[in-house]
């Protein structure tokens, strides 16, 4: 099925460990972004990249490194995780049209646990 | 900076009913967007309903439909004719990078 696929679903890492979340996107989309979830915050972004070669901070940088391999792939680095990053993390993509508006598509998410 | 309210963080309804959940919001771009999502427990993000905001006419999709107030900056979302399946997290955004309120739990009893 096209869609926002993110790899893995669940993960638990120790106290200063690394490891890279890969998101892909098959609908040719321009635009992804990476979102966390917390409990009574909401999504909040971390970063984002408008098109293929670009990428600009979002909310909650901090912590995070991202890189747009190519239009379809776009992926979260933690460095040295932290409890404080124990999170939902969401991809999303969206087709960028400057007449229209385009809702964005959301991969099922990664539960991270940061031990 | 760019801001979404939901002050709701809980709403109950019986099937079959309608229920109306708030947001507001605060932005100093001239042409943005609005979207409602939808998360079940499965955690999946379904997008609901999304409004123009140079459209005057509100965005309807079956059951769901809008009200969209732009001078007082308002974009409350109508569900008709409740389901089970509505039960949920809702959460209103908007603009060109999407930002989020922080949600209100909806759940439809029997």
């Amino acid at each position: 099925n096209a869609g926002v696929t993110q790899t893995p679903k669940f993960q638990v890492l120790k106290t200063g460990q690394s490891m890279t979340l890969q998101c892909a996107q098959d609908m040719n989309h321009n635009s992804m972004y990476w979102y966390r979830q917390d409990p009574g915050m909401g999504l909040r972004l971390i970063y984002y990249s408008a098109s293929e070669g670009t990428t600009d901070k979002g909310e909650v940088p901090n912590g995070y490194n991202v890189s747009r391999l190519n239009k379809r792939e776009f992926s979260l680095r933690l460095e040295s995780a932290a409890p404080s990053q124990t999170s939902v993390y969401f991809c999303a993509s969206r087709k960028s049209d400057l007449f229209k508006s385009y809702g964005y598509t959301f991969g099922s998410g990664t539960r991270l646990t940061v031990v | 900076a760019q801001t979404v309210t939901q002050s709701q963080p809980e709403m109950s309804v019986q099937e079959a009913e309608t229920v109306t959940l708030s947001c507001t919001y605060d932005t100093s771009e001239n042409n943005y967007y609005l979207f409602w999502y939808k998360q079940p427990p499965s955690r999946q993000m379904i997008l609901v309903i999304r409004q123009e905001a140079y459209k005057q006419q509100n965005a309807t999709e079956n059951r769901f439909s809008v009200n969209f107030q732009k001078a007082a900056k308002s974009f409350s979302l109508k569900i008709s004719d409740s389901q089970l399946g509505d039960t949920a997290m809702y959460f209103c955004a908007g603009y060109s990078t999407l930002t989020f309120g922080k949600g209100t739990m909806l759940l439809v009893s029997p």
